[in-house]
């Protein structure tokens, strides 16, 4: 089993739809989440993190988490054709360490 | 501009040859981290630095791999006799302190002919 698994999508909505991304983690322990956008051929960027149970919104983004069901999810509200790019959650595990356990993304295309 | 800075941002090289790479960090940031993406893959990580002492290292870093940061600023990270499979992008993150998140630089692209 993977440490951080996704979807590999393409995931695609129309321009204005809510954009729902998954994304599940093995270790029970892990403390802090991110998700991260990648356009093609650039560097991720950091788009919201989460460290507690529940929802945290900022702007048209929602990140949620459920620590009993080690999920993490990342909503896109009113999606846009420049929000296309693939999604990459990120985990930081619980033994002692400050890396970053990846996901291999999912890719969000969005249609006009 | 205040963010991560990589340099060179594309790197070609034979077979063989030993190459280097730099990353200079966020102001006042004492956390850099080394990861390697290929394509279709999320970042793995290589390595990590607090401040100038080199805390964590993965299992993926071969002997060939070394990487340095000397005073707790910049970074180097060098391969030593590349072989093909070296061929990534090679991106540096660095983070404040406490639980702050790491951000990335725009990565080195290197491709082992």
């Amino acid at each position: 089993q993977k440490e951080v698994e996704q979807n590999s999508g393409p995931l695609s909505v129309p321009e204005g739809a809510i954009a729902s991304l998954n994304c599940t983690y093995s270790d029970r322990g892990s403390q802090s989440f991110f998700w991260y956008r990648q356009y093609s051929g650039k560097s991720p960027e950091l788009i919201m993190f989460i460290y507690s149970n529940g929802d945290k919104e900022d702007g048209r983004f929602t990140a949620q988490l459920n620590k009993a069901s080690q999920y993490v999810s990342l909503l896109i509200r009113d999606s846009q054709p420049s929000d296309s790019a693939t999604y990459l959650c990120a985990v930081n595990p619980s033994y002692n360490t400050d890396k970053l356990i990846f996901g291999t993304g999912t890719r969000l295309q969005v249609f006009p | 501009d205040t963010g991560v800075s990589q340099d060179p941002r594309h790197k070609i090289t034979k077979r063989g040859q030993n190459v280097t790479f730099r990353c200079d960090p966020i102001s006042e940031h004492n956390r850099l981290y080394w990861y390697r993406q290929t394509l279709g893959q999320g970042p793995e990580f290589l390595t990590y630095f607090q401040n100038e002492a080199q805390l964590e290292k993965s299992r993926l870093l071969s002997d060939r791999f070394s990487a340095e940061r000397p005073k707790g600023s910049f970074s180097t990270l060098e391969i030593q006799r590349t072989e093909q499979g070296d061929s990534a992008m090679y991106l540096c993150a660095t983070a404040g302190t406490g639980s702050q998140p790491q951000h990335f630089g725009d990565g080195t692209r290197l491709s082992i002919l």
